[in-house]
């Protein structure tokens, strides 16, 4: 598709359960960022890759957030164990840009509800 | 602490009028601001950016103004129109030399433009 595009636009899970959220970024973008937007906040940075090089995982909250891109294109956000504190919206955006972050082309986003 | 702010959580405007949107950084490592608009259920759009070196860009009906002394930037509409109704984002990045950085956002302004 022309867009970055993310599965599932929602989650509900019960405490405790793993999830995992997809993203499929714009064809031909090498970066791609992982963003939590909380209720009333801000998007706030997770993770960033460029191709299939995780080169900044500084803003993953625990160690029970995991992040891949294997080939380069299709990235997964696997987060184990949910909390309730992990209920956010999980924004992934990806971008032309090499070395330095530009313009960033965001997906709309998957909601995730922890019970 | 955050190192982007946008103290006015909402703003309400009539239509034909100008929206003033402002936001301030303390990072004085920054060189790079965009703004991002959001409607709910999507996903962050890019508006317009501007560089460190420039003090204004404009865009159409859209101009962010950065000054830099007081660590402070505006967006501009005008004149604001029934579908400028949305959240808009501030966004700030820095360059590391080599390392890409990421995008840190404030925690936006809703903007209610009445026809």
């Amino acid at each position: 598709g022309a867009g970055v595009s993310q599965s599932p636009r929602y989650k509900v899970a019960k405490r405790g359960q793993d999830v995992a959220l997809r993203c499929d970024p714009i064809s031909g973008h090498v970066s791609l960022f992982w963003y939590q937007q909380a209720l009333g906040q801000g998007p706030e940075f997770l993770t960033y890759f460029q191709n299939e090089a995780q080169l900044d995982k500084s803003g993953l909250p625990s160690d029970r957030f995991f992040a891949e891109r294997p080939e380069g294109s299709v990235s997964t956000l696997k987060i184990q164990r949910t909390q309730q504190e992990d209920s956010a919206v999980y924004l992934c955006a990806s971008s032309l840009e090499y070395f330095r972050v530009g313009e960033l082309f965001f997906g709309e986003g998957s909601r995730l509800t922890v019970l | 602490d955050q190192q982007v702010k946008q103290n006015s959580p909402s703003l309400s405007v009539q239509e034909g009028r100008i929206s003033i949107l402002n936001c301030d950084y303390t990072n004085s490592m920054f060189d790079y601001f965009l703004w991002y608009k959001k409607y709910p259920a999507e996903g962050p759009t890019f508006l317009i950016s501007i560089s460190s070196i420039k003090d204004k860009n404009e865009d159409g009906r859209f101009t962010v103004f950065l000054n830099k002394s007081a660590k402070h930037l505006s967006l501009h509409i005008v004149p604001s129109q029934p579908g400028d109704s949305a959240v808009y984002f501030c966004a700030a990045s820095a360059y590391y030399g080599g390392s890409q950085g990421n995008l840190i956002f404030g925690k936006g302004t809703k903007l209610s433009v009445k026809p």
